[in-house]
Protein backbone atom coordinates (compact mmCIF):
# COMPACT_ATOMS: atom_id res chain seq x y z
CA UNK A 1 0.00 0.00 0.00
CA UNK A 2 1.44 3.40 -0.66
CA UNK A 3 2.00 5.86 2.08
CA UNK A 4 0.32 8.92 2.81
CA UNK A 5 1.10 11.55 0.13
CA UNK A 6 2.04 15.08 0.83
CA UNK A 7 2.39 17.83 -1.75
CA UNK A 8 4.30 20.17 -2.02
CA UNK A 9 7.44 18.97 0.15
CA UNK A 10 8.85 22.50 0.37
CA UNK A 11 7.64 25.99 -0.22
CA UNK A 12 8.22 29.58 0.68
CA UNK A 13 5.68 32.32 0.70
CA UNK A 14 6.00 35.92 1.76
CA UNK A 15 3.53 37.42 4.28
CA UNK A 16 0.55 38.51 3.63
CA UNK A 17 -0.08 35.58 0.61
CA UNK A 18 -2.03 32.78 1.15
CA UNK A 19 -0.94 28.70 0.56
CA UNK A 20 -3.04 25.54 0.17
CA UNK A 21 -1.42 21.90 0.93
CA UNK A 22 -2.62 18.83 -0.33
CA UNK A 23 -2.34 15.57 1.03
CA UNK A 24 -3.62 11.47 -0.36
CA UNK A 25 -4.10 9.72 2.43
CA UNK A 26 -3.47 5.72 2.22
CA UNK A 27 -6.06 3.51 0.41
CA UNK A 28 -9.27 2.61 2.34
CA UNK A 29 -8.36 5.69 5.18
CA UNK A 30 -11.41 7.88 5.32
CA UNK A 31 -9.94 10.26 8.31
CA UNK A 32 -7.65 12.38 7.75
CA UNK A 33 -5.79 14.81 10.34
CA UNK A 34 -3.67 18.18 10.56
CA UNK A 35 -0.90 18.93 12.24
CA UNK A 36 1.33 22.06 12.90
CA UNK A 37 5.18 20.94 13.80
CA UNK A 38 7.43 24.07 15.07
CA UNK A 39 10.79 24.13 17.29
CA UNK A 40 9.13 26.09 19.63
CA UNK A 41 5.92 24.81 20.63
CA UNK A 42 6.09 20.68 19.05
CA UNK A 43 3.40 19.18 17.67
CA UNK A 44 0.24 20.74 17.54
CA UNK A 45 -3.01 19.48 16.24
CA UNK A 46 -4.70 22.02 13.67
CA UNK A 47 -8.07 19.70 12.62
CA UNK A 48 -9.63 16.21 11.42
CA UNK A 49 -12.00 15.07 8.53
CA UNK A 50 -13.56 11.95 8.41
CA UNK A 51 -15.80 11.59 4.73
CA UNK A 52 -15.99 15.13 3.82
CA UNK A 53 -17.14 16.50 7.23
CA UNK A 54 -14.94 18.24 9.81
CA UNK A 55 -14.81 16.30 13.49
CA UNK A 56 -12.29 17.63 15.41
CA UNK A 57 -10.63 21.35 15.53
CA UNK A 58 -7.52 22.39 17.52
CA UNK A 59 -6.85 25.97 18.73
CA UNK A 60 -5.88 27.84 15.62
CA UNK A 61 -7.46 30.76 14.59
CA UNK A 62 -9.60 31.10 11.15
CA UNK A 63 -6.56 31.94 8.73
CA UNK A 64 -6.24 28.04 8.73
CA UNK A 65 -8.75 25.63 6.91
CA UNK A 66 -9.45 22.36 5.71
CA UNK A 67 -11.73 20.22 3.33
CA UNK A 68 -11.97 16.92 2.39
CA UNK A 69 -12.64 15.35 -0.99
CA UNK A 70 -14.95 12.52 -1.35
CA UNK A 71 -12.19 10.65 -2.29
CA UNK A 72 -10.64 11.15 1.06
CA UNK A 73 -8.07 13.51 -0.23
CA UNK A 74 -7.68 16.72 1.62
CA UNK A 75 -6.28 20.09 1.77
CA UNK A 76 -5.44 22.44 4.23
CA UNK A 77 -5.10 26.63 3.52
CA UNK A 78 -3.47 28.86 5.44
CA UNK A 79 -4.76 32.67 4.36
CA UNK A 80 -2.71 36.02 4.84
CA UNK A 81 0.70 34.01 6.44
CA UNK A 82 2.63 35.33 9.24
CA UNK A 83 6.04 34.80 10.13
CA UNK A 84 4.94 32.40 12.61
CA UNK A 85 2.70 30.13 9.96
CA UNK A 86 6.78 28.96 9.05
CA UNK A 87 6.60 25.32 10.29
CA UNK A 88 6.48 21.71 8.88
CA UNK A 89 2.76 20.24 8.43
CA UNK A 90 1.97 17.22 8.68
CA UNK A 91 -0.88 14.96 7.24
CA UNK A 92 -2.27 11.48 8.71
CA UNK A 93 -4.33 9.66 7.95
CA UNK A 94 -6.02 6.40 9.88
CA UNK A 95 -8.30 3.47 9.16
CA UNK A 96 -9.65 3.00 12.50
CA UNK A 97 -11.83 5.06 14.52
CA UNK A 98 -11.04 3.53 18.27
CA UNK A 99 -7.70 3.74 18.57
CA UNK A 100 -6.45 6.94 17.37
CA UNK A 101 -3.64 4.98 15.68
CA UNK A 102 -1.81 7.92 12.63
CA UNK A 103 -0.06 7.12 9.86
CA UNK A 104 2.03 10.32 8.99
CA UNK A 105 3.09 11.76 5.58
CA UNK A 106 6.23 12.94 4.91
CA UNK A 107 5.18 16.61 5.77
CA UNK A 108 5.26 20.36 3.92
CA UNK A 109 7.26 22.74 5.15
CA UNK A 110 6.30 26.03 4.70
CA UNK A 111 9.09 29.10 5.72
CA UNK A 112 7.10 32.47 5.57
CA UNK A 113 9.50 35.57 4.34
CA UNK B 1 -7.30 17.21 28.43
CA UNK B 2 -4.54 15.09 28.08
CA UNK B 3 -0.61 16.01 28.88
CA UNK B 4 2.29 14.01 27.84
CA UNK B 5 5.58 14.87 29.42
CA UNK B 6 8.97 13.93 27.98
CA UNK B 7 11.13 13.98 30.49
CA UNK B 8 14.85 14.57 28.74
CA UNK B 9 14.63 16.78 25.71
CA UNK B 10 18.17 15.31 24.55
CA UNK B 11 19.75 11.86 25.53
CA UNK B 12 23.21 11.49 24.28
CA UNK B 13 24.56 8.03 24.22
CA UNK B 14 27.52 5.77 23.29
CA UNK B 15 26.91 2.97 20.21
CA UNK B 16 25.68 -0.43 21.82
CA UNK B 17 24.85 1.33 25.30
CA UNK B 18 21.34 0.72 26.71
CA UNK B 19 18.93 3.82 26.43
CA UNK B 20 15.59 4.52 27.84
CA UNK B 21 13.45 7.83 27.03
CA UNK B 22 10.90 8.43 29.68
CA UNK B 23 7.33 9.47 28.78
CA UNK B 24 4.78 9.94 31.51
CA UNK B 25 1.00 11.58 30.76
CA UNK B 26 -1.56 12.63 32.24
CA UNK B 27 -5.19 12.45 31.50
CA UNK B 28 -8.44 11.91 33.11
CA UNK B 29 -9.46 9.05 31.13
CA UNK B 30 -8.25 5.20 29.76
CA UNK B 31 -6.30 5.89 27.29
CA UNK B 32 -3.96 4.35 24.02
CA UNK B 33 -0.31 5.03 23.88
CA UNK B 34 2.00 5.65 21.23
CA UNK B 35 5.91 5.59 20.18
CA UNK B 36 6.69 7.77 17.32
CA UNK B 37 10.60 8.24 15.64
CA UNK B 38 10.95 11.54 13.26
CA UNK B 39 14.40 11.05 11.00
CA UNK B 40 15.71 14.49 9.95
CA UNK B 41 13.50 15.90 7.09
CA UNK B 42 10.91 13.35 7.61
CA UNK B 43 7.33 12.84 8.94
CA UNK B 44 6.53 10.90 11.69
CA UNK B 45 7.08 6.66 11.97
CA UNK B 46 5.05 4.80 14.15
CA UNK B 47 7.59 2.60 16.43
CA UNK B 48 5.36 0.54 19.00
CA UNK B 49 1.64 1.42 20.11
CA UNK B 50 -0.31 -0.06 23.48
CA UNK B 51 -3.80 -0.70 22.65
CA UNK B 52 -4.68 -3.36 25.05
CA UNK B 53 -3.39 -7.21 26.80
CA UNK B 54 0.42 -6.81 27.61
CA UNK B 55 1.55 -3.98 28.97
CA UNK B 56 5.23 -5.08 27.39
CA UNK B 57 5.44 -4.04 23.61
CA UNK B 58 8.16 -4.89 21.09
CA UNK B 59 8.54 -3.23 17.90
CA UNK B 60 10.78 -5.08 15.05
CA UNK B 61 13.86 -3.29 15.81
CA UNK B 62 14.51 -4.16 19.19
CA UNK B 63 12.87 -0.75 20.95
CA UNK B 64 10.37 -2.22 23.87
CA UNK B 65 7.96 0.11 25.82
CA UNK B 66 5.95 -0.86 29.18
CA UNK B 67 2.62 0.50 29.99
CA UNK B 68 2.39 1.65 33.61
CA UNK B 69 -0.69 2.29 34.66
CA UNK B 70 -0.31 3.25 38.49
CA UNK B 71 2.83 5.76 37.20
CA UNK B 72 0.94 6.63 34.34
CA UNK B 73 4.04 5.87 32.19
CA UNK B 74 5.37 4.73 29.07
CA UNK B 75 8.73 4.57 28.73
CA UNK B 76 10.84 3.56 25.73
CA UNK B 77 13.67 1.42 26.20
CA UNK B 78 16.76 -0.69 24.11
CA UNK B 79 19.28 -3.06 25.40
CA UNK B 80 21.67 -1.90 22.36
CA UNK B 81 21.44 1.11 20.26
CA UNK B 82 23.17 1.74 16.71
CA UNK B 83 24.17 4.74 14.96
CA UNK B 84 21.30 4.72 12.83
CA UNK B 85 18.79 5.21 16.05
CA UNK B 86 19.64 8.71 16.09
CA UNK B 87 16.52 10.43 15.85
CA UNK B 88 13.69 12.04 17.36
CA UNK B 89 11.22 10.12 19.41
CA UNK B 90 7.59 11.46 20.56
CA UNK B 91 5.32 9.85 22.78
CA UNK B 92 1.52 10.16 22.57
CA UNK B 93 -1.82 9.75 23.57
CA UNK B 94 -5.39 9.06 22.52
CA UNK B 95 -8.63 9.00 24.45
CA UNK B 96 -9.73 5.52 24.64
CA UNK B 97 -12.55 5.05 22.16
CA UNK B 98 -13.14 8.83 21.39
CA UNK B 99 -10.03 9.85 19.50
CA UNK B 100 -11.63 12.30 16.36
CA UNK B 101 -7.99 12.13 14.71
CA UNK B 102 -6.41 13.51 17.66
CA UNK B 103 -3.18 12.72 19.40
CA UNK B 104 -1.65 14.32 22.18
CA UNK B 105 2.28 14.56 21.93
CA UNK B 106 4.91 14.85 24.31
CA UNK B 107 8.06 17.77 23.00
CA UNK B 108 9.83 14.97 22.13
CA UNK B 109 13.63 13.52 22.87
CA UNK B 110 16.69 13.85 20.87
CA UNK B 111 18.49 11.03 20.80
CA UNK B 112 22.01 10.92 19.75
CA UNK B 113 23.92 8.03 19.47
CA UNK B 114 27.82 8.27 19.23
CA UNK B 115 30.51 5.98 17.81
Amino acid sequence: KAGVTQTPRYLIKTRGQQVTLSCSPISGHRSVSWYQQTPGQGLQFLFEYFSETQRNKGNFPGRFSGRQFSNSRSEMNVSTLELGDSALYLCASSGRQDTGELFFGEGSRLTVL
Amino acid sequence: AQSVTQLDSQVPVFEEAPVELRCNYSSSVSVYLFWYVQYPNQGLQLLLKYLSGSTLVESINGFEAEFNKSQTSFHLRKPSVHISDTAEYFCAVSDRGSTLGRLYFGRGTQLTVWP
